[in-house]
């Protein structure tokens, strides 16, 4: 199994809503990755789970939740919202590499906020 | 603060074509470089990495080359496809973190029939 897979494809939501993103991958990657992309920009890093630990968190606001339950399954909880935050969300994976992180990407989940 | 640019932002030619995309980078300092391709809607495919070390790396019709030094990538398509069509980013390994990855703005490629 060499994918990254992510759920939902598609997503609509209210600004009351609370909903959950997931990824996952079966490849022992032992880091996985939120990223926020905007349309025709490049993605914009969310943040970044080491070993089940978050270790960086790029300023995001609050009602953005990440959960890493284990080492193969990462979660974005969603809750109140704005429609500037409707994007593709995408899901990253990595293995080192010559002692870098190299990431995988996932097909992401178009999210749109009403 | 690491910036990446990508030049030209869009770009199209007639099929069958052999055409370079470029990719600058502002600090050397950096690990290693991947050219990712993505489609509409879609996410990101990984096409090739270059190690900091390296200075090209090729798979199939695509060769990735890196000028550390200078600072700059340019992936080169041979005998382009329909199928290439796509946007197509460049990425940097740097600023003092092994996971983060400073992306340019990429580049638009229609490849027309």
């Amino acid at each position: 199994d060499t994918e990254v897979t992510q759920t939902p494809k598609h997503l609509v939501m209210g600004m009351t809503n609370k909903k959950s993103l997931k990824c996952e991958q079966h490849m022992g990657h032992r880091a996985m990755y939120w990223y926020k992309q905007k349309a025709k920009k490049p993605p914009e890093l969310m943040f970044v789970y080491s070993y089940e630990k978050l270790s960086i968190n790029e300023s995001v606001p609050s009602r953005f939740s990440p959960e890493c339950p284990n080492s193969s399954l990462l979660n974005l909880h969603l809750h109140a919202l704005q429609p500037e935050d409707s994007a593709l969300y995408l899901c990253a994976s990595s293995q080192r590499t010559s002692g870098v992180e190299t990431q995988y990407f996932g097909p992401g989940t178009r999210l749109l906020v009403l | 603060k690491q910036e990446v640019t990508q030049i030209p932002a869009a770009l199209s030619v007639p099929e069958g074509e052999n055409l370079v995309l470029n990719c600058s980078f502002t600090d050397s300092a950096i690990y290693n470089l991947q050219w990712f391709r993505q489609d509409p809607g879609k996410g990101l495919t990984s096409l090739l990495l270059i190690q900091s070390s390296q200075r090209e790396q090729t798979s199939g019709r695509l060769n990735a080359s890196l000028d550390k030094s200078s600072g700059r990538s340019t992936l080169y398509i041979a005998a382009s496809q329909p199928g290439d069509s796509a946007t197509y980013l460049c990425a940097v390994y740097s600023g003092g973190s092994n996971y983060k990855l400073t992306f340019g703005k990429g580049t638009l490629l229609t490849v027309n029939p």
